[in-house]
């Protein structure tokens, strides 16, 4: 599994409160993503990260934002948590080594009342 | 715009039945793809991968998958399902930093 780490794994909150969530990793790889997965919609990429300060956009970012202040970590916020955004999250590891393939954390999954 | 896309959402087979499943994709450029499998309450697990190469691509548990350029496809197959077989099952291409995720398949095998 990579080492991958996600906390919490589970979390009941209130519409309008911050959330943040964290993803970690012991092995130093360089990119780093945040899935949401939601049923009929797949994984959809929510921000993904490059290096330590470095990340993107990804296709449903609206209302998230991350920060990679060292390799290992990779945190997503909810600023103000909506109805919306109660989803199952993964953090998910890229291996450059492997041509590319993807390691997936076991899962955080959010409920927002 | 990139994207995969799988065309089965639900499958139900019998014990020994064979699979497969569609995948395709609508972007150019190198082409890496892959096919994970979600058992339920559980993360993505990596089934197979294509890069290069063979086009006929062998994985865990007795999968393969076959690229075919000339129809964008990548589609996963399996000779004799088995009931552990039952899952969700995601077709995912990467290109430009980012990896696309299909829908999803959701399989259920009867005993």
């Amino acid at each position: 599994d990579a080492g991958i780490t996600q906390s919490p794994r589970h979390k009941v909150t209130e519409t309008g409160t911050p959330v943040t969530l964290r993803c970690h990793q012991t092995e130093n790889h360089r990119y780093m993503y945040w899935y949401r997965q939601d049923p009929g919609h797949g994984l959809r990429l929510i921000h993904y990260s490059y290096g330590v300060k470095d990340t993107d956009k990804g296709e449903v970012s609206d209302g998230y934002s991350v920060s990679r202040s060292k390799t290992e970590d990779f945190l997503l916020t909810l600023e103000s948590a909506t109805s919306s955004q109660t989803s199952v999250y993964f953090c998910a590891i890229r291996v450059d080594r492997t041509y590319n393939e993807q390691f997936f954390g076991p899962g955080t999954r959010l409920t927002v009342l | 715009a990139q994207s995969v896309s799988q065309h089965n959402h639900h499958v139900i087979l019998s014990e020994a039945a064979s699979l497969e499943l569609g995948c395709n994709y609508s972007y150019g450029g190198t082409v890496n793809l892959f096919w994970y499998v979600q058992y339920p309450g559980q993360h993505l697990q990596l089934l197979l991968k294509y890069f290069s190469g063979d086009p006929l691509v062998k994985g865990i548990k007795g999968f393969e998958a076959e690229f075919i350029k000339s129809k964008f496809s990548f589609n996963l197959r399996k000779p004799s399902v088995q009931w552990s077989d039952t899952a969700e099952y995601f077709c995912a291409g990467y290109t430009g930093n980012q990896f696309y995720f299909g829908t999803g398949t959701s399989l259920t095998v009867i005993p």
